[in-house]
């Protein structure tokens, strides 16, 4: 799976938009990225995934270039518990092998405050 | 739907000793991996096993193994404990199917070795 650079941390105002981008220069063409948070001292949450168009969930927005050397994360309107870890993984999935196995990062910590 | 649950929440063990931690999926997953957190080295893979099979597996010693049964609940098991093995162990679940598919994760396991 390909590395991804992150930020290590980031501030946001609770209410406004939490942008999180990720590098994934050496992301391969079946590779997709994935968004994973944690909140303190829990086990990390599925946020969202994409491999070539933007998504969009009840969470979350996933915008990823042209290009796949990048993406954002867009919390639309972040609240207090927002505020975690957040990790961009980028992971093949398929039946016979990796499925998963997921190579986290060190992750943005996301503050949101008031 | 009862998400995955891990026993015991907590666990004190001293060096030497060994440990069997539990890991329920969630019903009809049949992937089940397993992950170490720890402040220095973050959230890394240990293994994973999909019907009972261990198919993928980290960067660990020996002393780390698990097992899956038949209904998908999967255990892990360190031997001969020590200090550096002082961590949140993490279990996550996933459906296997011919698409992405997110991981759910447990609460975890806090075990410190003293």
């Amino acid at each position: 799976d390909a590395k991804t650079t992150q930020p290590t941390s980031m501030d946001c105002a609770e209410g406004r938009a939490a942008n999180l981008p990720c590098n994934h220069s050496t992301i391969s063409g079946n590779e997709y990225v994935y968004w994973y948070r944690q909140i303190h001292s829990q086990g990390p949450q599925y946020i969202i995934h994409g491999l070539k168009n933007n998504e969009t969930n009840e969470m979350a927005s996933l915008i990823i270039t042209e290009d796949r050397k990048s993406s954002t994360l867009i919390l639309p309107h972040a609240t207090l518990r927002d505020t975690a870890v957040y990790y961009c993984i980028a992971h093949t999935p398929t039946i016979s092998s990796n499925t998963g196995k997921l190579i986290f990062g060190q992750g943005t910590t996301l503050q949101v405050k008031p | 739907k009862a998400g995955v649950t891990q026993t015991p929440r907590y666990l004190i063990k001293t060096r030497g000793q060994q440990v069997t931690l539990s890991c329920s999926p969630i019903s009809g997953h049949r992937s089940v991996s397993w992950y170490q957190q720890t402040p220095g080295q973050g959230l890394q893979f240990l293994f994973e096993y999909f019907s009972e099979t261990q198919r993928n597996k980290g960067n660990f010693p020996g002393r780390f193994s698990g097992r899956q049964f038949s209904n998908s609940r999967s255990e892990m098991n360190v031997s001969t404990l020590e200090l550096g093995d002082s961590a949140l162990y993490l279990c996550a679940s996933s459906l296997v199917s011919s698409g992405p598919n997110e991981q759910f994760f447990g609460p975890g396991t806090r075990l410190t070795v003293l």
